[in-house]
């Protein structure tokens, strides 16, 4: 069974460019998450979807991310403009429901933004 | 709110000897769950192990388990007979109420294991 994939693996950018991230979750997993870990922190949720639709986007900074994730299956999360302080690696993870199930992650996105 | 300390930022232990890495956590919520996962330079994490807050007995998966302390609130996980291959951050982790499987994560704890 195929993981989580998502591309591209690694980015540099200057501040105020924009930047997008895309991840294919595990056929059948109607649950998708976008996590953002900076540094010398652990991941911090940004966004969930269920299915194609938003469950939680409480911590997502509206004014400058975005996230969609159209037909339920793959989902973008695009920075524009982009900060010094976005410099992180990005996780998706996804799981077969949004309930008690596990979440399986990818290898992540490492953003530099300089 | 939900939150998750793990006080140990490095720990290293000798090859084929155990460790505990530290997890406490605050919640209000009686029902809640608790993970570890671990995080190799490579970037994924992967799934260790999984305790539930009305689970009587501690979890074990292989060579992990979980120390379980309800009252005290803690989590610890415990690697048996470690390997060179153990050697990665590793995260505590709990589940925030509200159904919608959101994680709650810690700082994490970068564990060295030498030869």
């Amino acid at each position: 069974e195929a993981g989580v994939a998502q591309s591209p693996r690694y980015k540099i950018i200057e501040k105020r460019q924009s930047v997008a991230f895309w991840c294919n979750p595990i056929s059948g997993h109607a649950t998708l998450y976008w996590y953002q870990q900076i540094l010398g922190q652990g991941p911090k949720l940004l966004i969930q979807f269920q299915n194609n639709g938003v469950v939680d986007d409480s911590q997502l900074p509206k004014d400058r991310f975005s996230a969609e994730r159209l037909k339920g299956v793959d989902s973008t999360l695009k920075i524009q403009p982009a900060k010094l302080e976005d410099s992180a690696v990005y996780l998706c993870a996804s799981s077969l429901s949004g309930g008690y199930s596990e979440q399986y992650f990818g290898p992540g996105t490492r953003l530099t933004v300089t | 709110a939900q939150k998750i300390t793990q006080t140990q930022p490095g720990m290293f232990v000798q090859e084929k000897e155990a460790v505990t890495l530290d997890c406490t956590y605050d919640t209000s919520d009686p029902s809640y769950g608790l993970f570890w996962y671990k995080q190799p330079s490579s970037g994924e994490m992967i799934f260790l192990i999984y305790q539930g807050s009305y689970d009587q007995q501690n979890a074990t998966e292989g060579r992990y388990s979980l120390n379980f302390q309800k009252a005290r609130k803690s989590a610890n996980l415990v690697i048996s007979a470690s390997q060179l291959g153990d050697s990665a951050m590793y995260f505590c982790a709990m589940r925030a109420p509200g159904g919608y499987n959101k994680l709650i994560f810690g700082a994490g704890t970068r564990l060295a294991v030498h030869p």
